[in-house]
């Protein structure tokens, strides 16, 4: 089954800059749909935090900023902060499935 | 403001069916698509299916075609997940999540744990 591929962990000082990657394949990713990121905070839903590749919706601070390039996407936290510690989540659309299809998932740690 | 609310916690023993529902307020329900997303305890998210709440119409992932069903009852504005042939493996919490048109999930509901046990 084809999945998107994320570091099971990363981690930075408050203050630091940390990215998480997402590996995909010319069926998701690589085929040009869009990537979205959700932020779940520990016993919570998922929240929308990027979508479009690189848009924030509207509350999303802008020390997250997304990007894309071929079959990876990245997720940027700048200026890390200690709510940001949580799963991220990149999520895309996949030809061969026929549908959405998400990441291993993140755990951002702040040390 | 959007809000999702789902169901309560379910216990069920194998072989049986669940029913999750997700009640939705704040925008108009036929508007939109819902989607049906389980996490296993330390696994990713999955997607399930999705309906949409306008005209109907479902898709399921392939991976769950003939043991899920997803419906919707317009008038109470509310959808339906139910999982049937349940076993060990199905034991997560569920999550329904609203889209329009580009398949991103901006709204979720708060999650339904299912715990399939003997």
């Amino acid at each position: 089954q084809s999945v998107l591929t994320q570091p099971p962990s990363v981690s930075g000082a408050p203050g630091q800059r940390v990215t998480i990657s997402c590996t995909g394949s010319s069926s998701n990713i690589g085929a040009g749909y869009d990537v979205h990121w959700y932020q779940q905070l520990p016993g919570t839903a998922p929240k929308l935090l990027i979508y479009g590749n690189n848009n924030r919706p509207s509350g999303v601070p802008d020390r997250f900023s997304g990007s894309k390039s071929g079959t990876s996407a990245s997720l940027a936290i700048t200026g890390l902060q200690a709510e940001d510690e949580a799963d991220y989540h990149c999520q895309s659309y996949d030809s061969s499935l026929s549908g959405p299809v998400f990441g291993t998932g993140t755990k951002v740690t702040v040390l | 403001q959007v809000q999702l609310v789902q169901s309560g916690a379910e216990m069920k023993k194998p072989g049986a069916s669940v029913r999750v529902s997700c009640k939705a307020s704040g925008y108009s329900f036929t508007n939109y698509a819902m989607h049906w997303v389980r996490q296993a305890p330390g696994q990713r998210l999955e997607w399930m299916g999705w309906i949409n709440a306008g005209n109907g119409n479902t898709k399921y992932s392939e991976k769950f075609q003939g043991r899920v069903t997803i419906t919707r009852d317009t008038s109470a504005s509310t959808a339906y997940m139910e999982l049937s042939s349940l076993r060990s493996e199905d034991t997560a919490v569920y999550y329904c999540a609203r889209s329009a048109t580009s398949m991103k999930f901006d709204n979720w509901g708060q999650g339904t744990l299912v715990t399939v046990s003997s």
